[in-house]
């Protein structure tokens, strides 16, 4: 089987900076990506970990530990605007598609 | 630039009736998917397409079918709608750049009543 486990909401002051985690389990993975999604919108691609280490995109980061199957989503100086659902998802080896996590409710507060 | 279209954005059916959503792509896209996104439970893939004139089933296929006649678009039916296929669909494509990026339509929002 597989899974990606998310934390289902986090809470941040306006200005601060949030780690999203996902951990994982699944047999075997190209790569691991992230989404954004406010409210009543389409999820939006923001990053993608295909090896190790730390991938850093503006004020949005994204680190991958392959030995730890763990990823996570750092996201820096927050605005209220970043308040959204934030995915995890994995393309597995000899997949086609991406399998997505359950969501991480993102919201900044002044 | 349109990118991923979806139409009807919005429907409500009556238990057993049919319908279809239709996803436009225009670049040129191989890959392209139908998601359902339902409180709490992400987004679960249903049916898939690597290029014109084939199909694949995906996490959730049961209750729907689909078709990918020409290469920009890709249609999800529901021959009789069920109360539990009450959710928002997504359409995405993929280029196979290996980079993780599907692009997204805005969603179509389905009640069954």
């Amino acid at each position: 089987g597989q899974s990606l486990e998310q934390p289902s909401e986090v809470t941040a002051v306006e200005g601060a900076i949030v780690q999203i985690n996902c951990t994982y389990q699944t047999s075997g993975f190209y790569g691991l990506s992230w989404y954004q999604q406010h409210d009543g919108g389409a999820p939006t691609f923001l990053s993608y970990n295909a090896l190790d280490g730390l991938e850093e995109t503006g004020r949005f980061s994204s680190f991958l530990s392959r030995s730890d199957s763990y990823g996570y989503l750092l996201l820096q100086e927050l605005q209220m605007k970043d308040s959204a659902s934030y995915f995890c998802a994995v393309k597995r080896t000899g997949a086609n598609n991406l399998f997505f996590g359950t969501g991480t409710r993102l919201t900044v507060i002044p | 630039n349109a990118g991923v279209t979806q139409t009807p954005k919005f429907r409500v059916l009556k238990t057993g009736q049919s319908m279809t959503l239709l996803c436009a792509q225009d670049m040129n896209h191989e890959y392209m998917y139908w998601y359902r996104q339902d409180p709490g439970m992400g987004l679960r893939l249903i049916h898939y397409s690597v290029g014109e004139g084939t199909t694949a089933k995906g996490e959730v296929p049961d209750g729907y079918n689909v078709s990918r006649l020409k290469k920009q678009n890709f249609l999800l039916g529901l021959e009789s709608a069920a109360p539990s296929q009450t959710s928002v669909y997504f359409c995405a494509s993929d280029d196979r750049a290996g980079t993780g990026e599907l692009f997204f339509g805005e969603g179509s929002r389905l009640t069954v009543l």
